[in-house]
């Protein structure tokens, strides 16, 4: 069973830009999540989703950050514009369903200059 | 809102021996799953075991254990036979059974000397 992609890797920009994230979850996975993880915290639940709609996104910062997941399978996440506090790396999870286990990709660092 | 505490930001154990980590919670919630994740170096958060709270019995997962002592709001977990590739950071999390944010603590690193 293939587990969750996500995309890049790594992105360097400047403060100011956009950028993007890309997540595809386990198939057949209702809920998705975007955590951010600050270096050497724990991650925080940025949005939520079962299937396409939005569960929860109380601590997604919505002035310059957003999310869809529109066919209710992949998703993206963007910054714009990226902050110098922004950078972290961003964690894609995925589970059956709202209190199941959730599965994660190997994350996207992001380093705003 | 629920918290979640790990108190030692770093431990280190001999290959073999054992070794607990902590963590406290704070919720009024009765009902609710507690997790231990564990993220390697290489970055990928993998579940290690879970235990829900209305269950007394103790979570145990091959050389991974749990102390669940839901009156204290504590989750320890135990690693015995510690192996080198159980060198990692571990996170406690918490999520209500009725609602949505799995919330982690700030992880504890733990390193295994050979």
């Amino acid at each position: 069973e293939a587990g969750v992609a996500q995309s890049p890797r790594y992105k360097i920009i400047e403060k100011r830009q956009s950028v993007a994230f890309w997540c595809n979850p386990i198939s057949g996975h209702a809920t998705l999540y975007w955590y951010q993880q600050i270096l050497g915290q724990g991650p925080k639940l940025l949005i939520q989703f079962q299937n396409n709609g939005v569960v929860d996104d109380s601590q997604l910062p919505k002035d310059r950050f957003s999310a869809e997941r529109l066919k209710g399978v992949d998703s993206t996440l963007k910054i714009q514009p990226a902050k110098l506090e922004d950078s972290a790396v961003y964690l894609c999870a995925s589970s059956v369903n709202r209190v199941g286990e959730q599965f994660f990709g190997p994350g996207t660092r992001l380093t705003v200059l | 809102a629920q918290t979640v505490t790990q108190s030692q930001p770093e431990m280190s154990v001999q290959e073999a021996e054992t070794v607990t980590l902590s963590c406290t919670y704070d919720t009024s919630e009765n009902n609710y799953y507690l997790f231990w994740y564990k993220q390697p170096p290489s970055r990928q958060m993998i579940l290690v075991i879970r235990q829900e709270a209305y269950k007394q019995q103790n979570a145990t997962e091959n050389r991974f254990s749990v102390n669940f002592q839901k009156a204290a709001k504590s989750f320890s977990l135990k690693i015995s036979d510690s192996q080198l590739g159980d060198t990692a950071m571990y996170f406690c999390a918490f999520i209500p059974y009725a609602g949505n944010m799995l919330t982690f603590g700030g992880g504890t690193r733990l390193m295994v000397k050979p």
